[in-house]
């Protein structure tokens, strides 16, 4: 079973920021914060991924708590391409194959981006 | 287009046939996995190859459903006897195998939509 509780679906307009929670209350000190996403008929996208220091890229900024039991992905300007249904799941970070690099996808938030 | 690619990208079949899906990871990867995904739900782990050994298998996978990497590069999942909850888009992803450089992100083709009637 998927470690993570996300909210089943959020709205948000064009051009504002959209703030994605998750609630990961039984994270390991191992444990990394991984987010994807997968817009509709594609396959899954990776964004950005963590352990406890805040993360930013391109694409996103992912925000931990100080005790790791919840995060936020921030798309910073929302546009309607990034319409999606958003994965956050938690994994042991680096190097691992098989049921320890495998990712355990939940349902997910179904973001939906309006003009 | 260097990514990875799956193919084909749907496939309607009738009940009791066989089908097989066809996938090509990202050239430098040797970690190669195998999901479903069903309408509504997060893709599931089906199996997991490391180059041509599959070292790992969900329960999820039943007898009629194989899996191969013979040459540790593309790979193919065949069904065998389809039945209609095999229904699904099945997804492969690859990632490396390289200690120090491998963040944990898997890259995902596109999928194959199965439909069996």
């Amino acid at each position: 079973d998927a470690k993570t509780t996300q909210p089943p679906s959020m709205d948000c307009a064009e051009g504002r920021a959209a703030n994605l929670p998750c609630n990961h209350s039984t994270i390991s000190g191992n444990e990394y914060v991984y987010w994807y996403r997968q817009i509709h008929s594609q396959g899954p996208q990776y964004i950005i991924h963590g352990l406890k220091n805040n993360e930013t890229n391109e694409m996103a900024s992912l925000i931990i708590t100080e005790d790791r039991k919840s995060s936020t992905l921030i798309l910073p300007h929302a546009t309607l391409r990034d319409t999606a249904v958003y994965y956050c799941i938690v994994r042991v970070g680096g190097n691992y194959g098989g049921s320890q690099g495998n990712l355990i996808f939940g349902k997910g938030t179904k973001l939906s981006v309006k003009p | 287009d260097t990514g990875v690619s799956q193919d084909p990208r749907h496939k309607i079949t009738k009940r009791g046939q066989n089908v097989t899906f066809r996938c090509d990871p990202i050239s430098e990867h040797n970690r190669l996995y195998w999901y479903r995904q069903t309408l509504g739900q997060g893709p599931e782990f089906l199996t997991y190859f490391q180059n041509e050994a599959q070292l790992e298998k969900s329960r999820l996978l039943s007898d009629r459903f194989s899996a191969e990497r013979p040459k540790g590069s593309f790979s193919t999942l065949e069904i065998q006897r389809t039945e209609q909850g095999d229904s699904a888009m099945y997804l492969c992803a690859s990632s490396r195998g390289l200690a120090g450089l491998n963040t944990g992100e898997l890259f995902f083709g596109e999928g194959s939509r199965l439909t069996v009637l």
